[in-house]
């Protein structure tokens, strides 16, 4: 069974939709994080959430939301995409002084 | 503040030679280190960690690092390399405690290449 799953794992848009990257994961880690990977493969955290609870928010555009139902889910919804927003998004859990465990990303393409 | 730099954004050995990943690290307070693996196409795992003690950490696959303060350095090594080796690594450093360690400062990446 997958630790992380994000769905979907390829995504194509054009510039000006919105759209939602969902995260789930089944290990019973009570913190949850989205990175982005740059086309340089370069990561940076975007948000990490603690029980359902907002605990980092790193600067990214008031576009990118990210919402979490229940401990174990946190899904990531972009406004207004651009093109600039291209990357792979990363999905990621973690218990307190624990290892982080990825999804494998998803691919955000926009048009 | 916490920042990580990878030496070579490419490094190529043959089957079987010995592997270096170069990493150094700035951190004001006591560093958490790690090294992760992302093969293609996939999310990244993680091949091991300091945080305390031994400063010689094994991890997963036959892989090592070393954490040295006086060069603030943590080299990843491993003594023969294999073809399953192939893959992007990625020097980390968290600059959080407790709930916000999972917030890593990331380098940008070696890519390993292994010829036969």
């Amino acid at each position: 069974d997958t630790a992380v799953s994000q769905t979907p794992k390829y995504l194509v848009t054009q510039m000006g939709n919105d759209k939602s990257i969902k995260c789930e994961q089944n290990l019973g880690h009570d913190t949850m994080y989205w990175y982005k990977q740059d086309s340089k493969k370069f990561l940076k955290i975007m948000f990490s959430y603690n029980n359902k609870e907002l605990i980092i928010n790193e600067t990214v555009p008031n576009r990118f939301s990210p919402k979490s139902p229940d401990k174990a889910h946190l899904n990531l919804h972009i406004n207004s995409l651009e093109l600039g927003d291209s990357a792979v998004y990363f999905c990621a859990s973690s218990q307190v002084a624990e290892k982080l465990f990825f999804g494998s990303g998803t691919q955000l393409s926009v048009l | 503040a916490q920042s990580v730099t990878q030496l070579g954004s490419h490094v190529s050995v043959s089957e079987g030679a010995l592997v270096l990943l170069r990493c150094n690290y700035s951190s004001s307070v006591p560093p958490y280190l790690f090294w992760y693996v992302q093969y293609p196409n996939q999310g990244l795992q993680l091949l091991l960690k300091y945080t305390t003690g031994a400063t010689l950490v094994k991890g997963i696959n036959g892989f090592e690092a070393e954490f040295k303060k006086s060069e603030t350095s943590f080299h990843l090594t491993k003594p023969s390399a294999h073809m399953s080796d192939a893959a992007e690594y990625f020097c980390a450093v968290s600059v959080g405690y407790g709930g916000s360690q999972g917030n890593l400062i990331f380098g940008k990446g070696t890519k390993l290449s292994v010829k036969p």
